[in-house]
């Protein structure tokens, strides 16, 4: 089955610094790449999502880029502000009815 | 729209009692799932629906039960509860009508087994 690897699994940054989160994956059959915040007491929510058609993706400060020679994926947020502190988590699927495969998860901190 | 509902938010359980996680979603989602978070971990798929009356298993099905009778209704059933269920629960659900894959995730059930 696929397996998703996250790293760093804690991520310390600077206010108005960027924020890098990588992850890799295995199965080369998925196509399905999202990426999710889970704020404490809360469940994952989508942030976005990108595609193995597509190599980049942006929303506002977010983007995604996706490297599916090397199997990889990677979530850039710009401008980080406080509220951006959570724990991230990435995911890959085949798409249609399949779950998702999650990664352990970054906890991101943003420093004032 | 509620989105996707879970109850209840919390329970405590004793070794082998039995009980039932709510998941209800008014979204006309035709796919349903459950996944469970143990701590420092990401989410890991226990079972899945393509639809009312399909149900499948996924990576940890052991030790549960799922039905769903309806479109809107996805139950999480657990049997002779064990220390190793304890976990946090979420529901979610998605569709694919136009490519659209988004699973969308319930609050969650934070169950205590001792």
């Amino acid at each position: 089955g696929e397996n998703v690897e996250q790293h760093p699994s804690t991520l310390s940054v600077q206010e108005g610094d960027s924020a890098v989160i990588k992850c890799t994956y295995s199965d080369s059959a998925s196509n399905y790449f999202p990426w999710y915040k889970q704020e404490l007491g809360k469940g994952p929510q989508l942030i976005i999502d990108i595609r193995s058609n597509v190599g980049e993706k942006k929303d506002q400060r977010i983007a995604v880029t996706l490297n599916k020679t090397a199997k990889h994926f990677s979530l850039h947020i710009t401008e980080t502000q406080p509220e951006d502190s959570a724990v991230y988590f990435c995911a890959a699927s085949r798409g249609g009815a399949d779950g998702l495969t999650f990664g352990k998860g970054t906890h991101l901190i943003i420093q004032p | 729209n509620a989105g996707v509902t879970q109850t209840p938010k919390f329970r405590i359980l004793k070794i082998g009692q039995s009980m039932t996680l709510q998941c209800a979603q008014d979204m006309n989602h035709n796919y349903m799932y459950w996944y469970r978070q143990d701590p420092g971990m990401g989410l890991k798929l226990i079972y899945y629906s393509v639809g009312a009356g399909i149900t499948d298993k996924g990576e940890v099905p052991n030790g549960y039960n799922v039905s769903r009778s309806t479109t809107e209704d996805f139950p999480l059933r657990l049997e002779l509860a064990a220390p190793s269920q304890t976990s946090v629960y979420f529901c979610a659900s998605s569709y694919t009508f136009g490519g659209s894959e988004t699973q969308y995730f319930g609050p969650g059930t934070r169950l205590l087994v001792l």
